[in-house]
């Protein structure tokens, strides 16, 4: 089975532009949760989506935020860059009844 | 709200030594605890599980402890291999559900020839 994938692995952005970050869970996988890496901050929980709907949502400002399609693909929005969003941003896939995640490689975001 | 304190970074280690990484949590009801590594360039990957007091996860030579009355779950490996150099990641979940996880902030194995 194919892994979770990431698309792009890599982006440039420049502060105020916005950034559309993608994610194919494994396939069968309805969960998917999106993760902001920094050296600061560490591995910090974004949001959870399940079959199209946002059920956990974690402690962000509103730029951040998502959406899930019928196929269980996932994409992440980010308005208004600010230098501090500078990160990786990981997907994670899971399903019943373990939740169990499986992580992607994660695009690495640069905001100049 | 939840928290996982992690072993402060980072760790050298010669080939062959035994390992041994901190990791205690603050948690409300009965979360489950991970280990996850990651290695350069790639995402995390789960290392080992456990979801009840007293469990003991295992995977690849490594193992951890559900100790309820220490909240802790100490990553162990007996002998350390050079391919083992990675970053932990320590992490619980809320119980019944893995879908968010809290993680530690990570500690540094390097592990020389």
């Amino acid at each position: 089975k194919a892994g979770v994938t990431q698309t792009p692995r890599y982006l440039i952005k420049t502060r105020g532009q916005q950034v559309t970050l993608s994610c194919s869970p494994i396939s069968g996988h309805r969960s998917v949760s999106w993760y902001q890496q920094t050296p600061g901050q560490g591995l910090q929980f974004l949001f959870e989506y399940f079959s199209e709907t946002q059920r956990n949502k974690g402690n962000f400002p509103g730029r951040f935020s998502g959406r899930q399609f019928s196929n269980s693909r996932s994409e992440m929005n980010v308005s208004t860059l600010e230098l501090g969003d500078s990160a990786l941003y990981l997907c994670a896939s899971s399903t019943e009844p373990t939740y169990e995640q499986y992580f992607g490689p994660g695009t690495r975001l640069t905001v100049t | 709200g939840n928290s996982v304190t992690q072993m402060e970074g980072p760790v050298t280690l010669s080939e062959e030594a035994f390992l041994t990484i901190n990791c205690t949590y603050t948690a409300t009801g009965y979360p489950s605890l991970f280990w996850y590594v990651q290695y350069p360039g790639e995402g995390l990957q789960l290392l080992l599980k456990a979801t009840k007091a007293d469990d003991k996860g295992s995977n690849k030579g490594f193992e951890a402890t559900y100790r309820k009355e220490t909240t802790s779950f100490h990553l162990e490996k007996g002998s350390v291999q050079v391919s083992d150099s990675a970053v932990y990641f320590c992490a619980l979940s809320e119980s019944g559900s893995a879908r968010q996880l809290t993680f530690g902030s990570g500690t540094q194995l390097t592990v020389l020839p």
